[in-house]
């Protein structure tokens, strides 16, 4: 199906466990993001991806790390998890600077 | 900072009504986005509007932008209980091609009333 997904949907891990989130998008957008969401911070940028093999940390990168080995995919990966990261996280794509993004379902993460 | 904040925090209206948001915002931007998030989901792109125009329309969406005031507002006319959602401002600064430099402001909830 064409979109942008997400897995997986809901995650419960525990301190100190290594957790990854998939996204992945058929549109071969050229431009990949991570997001979370908080109450009362809103929507804040972790990394993003203008291509693949190229990568950028956002407003709040520490803990995480990404990947892009392949245009359609976009991983992102808690290598530590703390109770801190307990969030929704949004992967987007957007073709490009100029142009809307396309937000998958998200992925609400719990850690204990 | 660039951000975008909307106003108000929340609204509540009665199925047929219009429903108006507003965003500021601080900077000179390239271009203004909406987006929509209906509860426990990813937000969806409703309309972008460029700093060059002043007027937006699709379906039952209007969008304006001022840039002298640095401010747009979105208009959802014959609102509908489906119309429910938190409504995002995002911006990007003039310039600045730079993805850190997109803000998305925090929202305003809307409630729509059958």
């Amino acid at each position: 199906d064409a979109g942008i997904t997400q897995s997986p949907r809901y995650k419960i891990t525990e301190t100190g466990r290594q957790v990854t989130l998939m996204c992945h998008q058929t549109w071969s957008h050229s431009y990949m993001f991570w997001y979370r969401q908080d109450l009362g911070h809103g929507l804040r940028l972790i990394y993003y991806s203008a291509a693949a093999d190229i990568t950028d940390k956002g407003e709040v990168p520490d803990g995480y790390v990404v990947s892009r080995s392949k245009t359609e995919n976009f991983p992102l990966t808690l290598e530590s998890a703390t109770r801190s990261q307990t969030s929704v996280y949004f992967c987007a794509s957007s073709a490009g600077q100029r142009d809307g993004y396309t937000f998958g379902s998200g992925t609400r993460l719990t850690v204990v | 900072s660039q951000q975008g904040e909307e106003d108000p925090q929340a609204l509540s209206i009665q199925e047929g009504e219009n429903a108006t948001m507003n965003c500021s915002y601080k900077t000179s931007i390239n271009n203004l986005q909406w987006y929509r998030q209906n509860s426990g989901r990813g937000l969806v792109h409703l309309i972008l509007i460029r700093s060059n125009e002043r007027e937006k329309h699709s379906g039952r969406l209007r969008v304006t932008l001022d840039t002298s005031k640095k401010s747009s507002s979105l208009l959802i006319t014959a609102s509908r209980a489906a119309d429910t959602a938190s409504y995002f401002c995002a911006t990007l600064g003039y310039g600045e091609w730079n993805f850190n430099k997109f803000y998305f402001g925090s929202g305003t909830k809307l409630n729509v009333k059958p």
